[in-house]
């Protein structure tokens, strides 16, 4: 089973649509959760992390469920600009919180926004 | 510019042949990770320094890749006698500290092994 999973798409959808992508992973000693954003042929991009309580940034949500093991990403009023990859990204810490610094990435989910 | 830096770009080598990456990170980061992605998968971790210390290294890094970080500054990741497999593109990123687990990627090197 791989460390990340992700549904690799593509999501083919309109400007304006709600889309979602989710997210699961397997090491619950899993501390800290991301979605990046790759463009075709260039670096990733740190969209946003992720907490616990869920956080919002403009029309992107992002939820986290430690239970289940599950992150979730849902745009709002999708953009041409929004096409890209979409990583869902893990990282583990000890119990002092200090990182072991490899980010486990899945292998993203494409998005193509139409007009 | 700010952000991570990389050298070169894009090289196209020969079979058997080696090659040297430059990556320079944000300045102040301490910690610097080396990735290498394939098309269609998201990045893999290779290895990664805090300072000059390297602190981890995947099973996918091989006897013929090393890496180093000797003045804690910019890094260099060196593949020996590279095989066709090698091609991939070549991922840097830094964070700040180890308890800032949010890493800043680099343009990449795309490496084509003929």
């Amino acid at each position: 089973r791989k460390e990340v999973e992700q549904d690799p798409g593509p999501f083919n959808v309109p400007e304006g649509a709600t889309v979602a992508f989710n997210c699961t992973y397997s090491n619950s000693a899993s501390q800290s959760f991301f979605w990046y954003r790759q463009d075709c042929r260039k670096e990733p991009k740190l969209l946003m992390s992720v907490y616990s309580s869920g956080n919002e940034d403009g029309r992107f949500t992002a939820q986290l469920n430690r239970a289940s093991q599950y992150i979730s990403l849902l745009i709002r009023d999708s953009k041409l600009s929004d096409s890209a990859t979409y990583l869902c990204v893990v990282n583990m810490a000890n119990a002092g919180g200090t990182s072991y610094g490899k980010l486990t990435f899945g292998q993203g989910t494409i998005l193509t926004v139409h007009p | 510019d700010t952000g991570v830096s990389q050298d070169p770009r894009h090289k196209i080598t020969k079979r058997g042949q080696n090659v040297t990456f430059r990556c320079d990170p944000i300045s102040e980061h301490n910690r610097l990770y080396w990735y290498r992605q394939t098309l269609g998968q998201g990045p893999e971790f290779l290895t990664y320094f805090q300072n000059e210390a390297q602190l981890e290294k995947s099973r996918l890094l091989s006897d013929r890749f090393s890496a180093e970080r000797p003045k804690g500054s910019f890094s260099t990741l060196e593949i020996q006698r590279t095989e066709q497999g090698d091609s991939a593109m070549y991922l840097c990123a830094s964070s700040l500290s180890p308890k800032s687990p949010e890493q800043y990627f680099g343009p990449g090197t795309r490496l084509t092994v003929t």
